[in-house]
């Protein structure tokens, strides 16, 4: 059975720290791992990696995977208040629009 | 482009009744998946449907069925509801067969309640 376990569970910081998230899995015929952003309703996709050691990208956020290892992490630079939110690991077999998703870890930003 | 829409926001159930939830895709999409988001917990796979069929199923016991239309929408339906069944249901379309690898779309969600 696909597995995913993100760390920590909750994490409180400042305004201006770095944060980095950590996702694990065990999944049968890998297609990708995804990110999401979650603030009460939908889950907003961040980020899908496919491949090992490519970093992705986008302003203060970045991710990347390791294949070998079976485990993502994404980063947030230069924290800021609305990044507070739930983020979600999910991984997807090869049949895709089944994910399997984590519990999240729930990021809060203080002023 | 209308994104994935979802149908009602929130519903209010009693154990025992049965509830029927809405989803139209993406515009474009052919598939749809519904997941249950319990309180403080990650989604969870209840089934997929391409094609008006069933096509994969996760761990949920058969009070939990379906059904796609000819237009790709999709309804959820849940039968003799428990406490437990109280969660956000999310609904999420993609195009099967894809090798964009685009990712899956997510609706806003049914908020559910069992009292």
């Amino acid at each position: 059975e696909d597995k995913v376990v993100q760390s920590p569970l909750s994490l409180v910081v400042h305004e201006g720290d770095t944060v980095t998230l950590n996702c694990s899995y065990e999944v049968t015929n890998f297609r990708s791992l995804l990110w999401y952003k979650q603030e009460k309703k939908a889950p907003t996709f961040l980020f899908m990696l496919t491949s090992s050691g490519i970093e992705k990208k986008s302003g203060r956020l970045s991710s990347i995977l390791d294949k070998k290892e079976l485990f993502s992490i994404l980063n947030i630079t230069a924290t800021q208040t609305g990044d507070s939110a739930v983020y979600l690991c999910a991984v997807e077999n090869t049949n895709a629009g089944k994910s399997t998703f984590g519990d999240g870890t729930t990021l809060t930003v203080k002023p | 482009d209308a994104g994935v829409t979802q149908s009602p926001t929130h519903l209010i159930k009693t154990r025992g009744q049965q509830v029927t939830l809405r989803c139209s895709p993406k515009s474009g999409h052919d598939t749809v998946s519904w997941y249950q988001q319990a309180l403080g917990q990650g989604p969870q796979f209840i089934f997929q449907y391409y094609e008006e069929e069933e096509r994969q199923r996760g761990n949920f016991p058969d009070r939990f069925s379906g059904h796609q239309f000819p237009n790709y929408s999709s309804e959820l339906n849940v039968n003799a509801l428990l406490l437990g069944d109280s969660a956000l249901y999310l609904c999420a379309s993609s195009l099967m067969g894809d090798y964009s690898n685009q990712p899956q779309h997510f609706g806003d969600g049914t908020r559910l309640s069992i009292l």
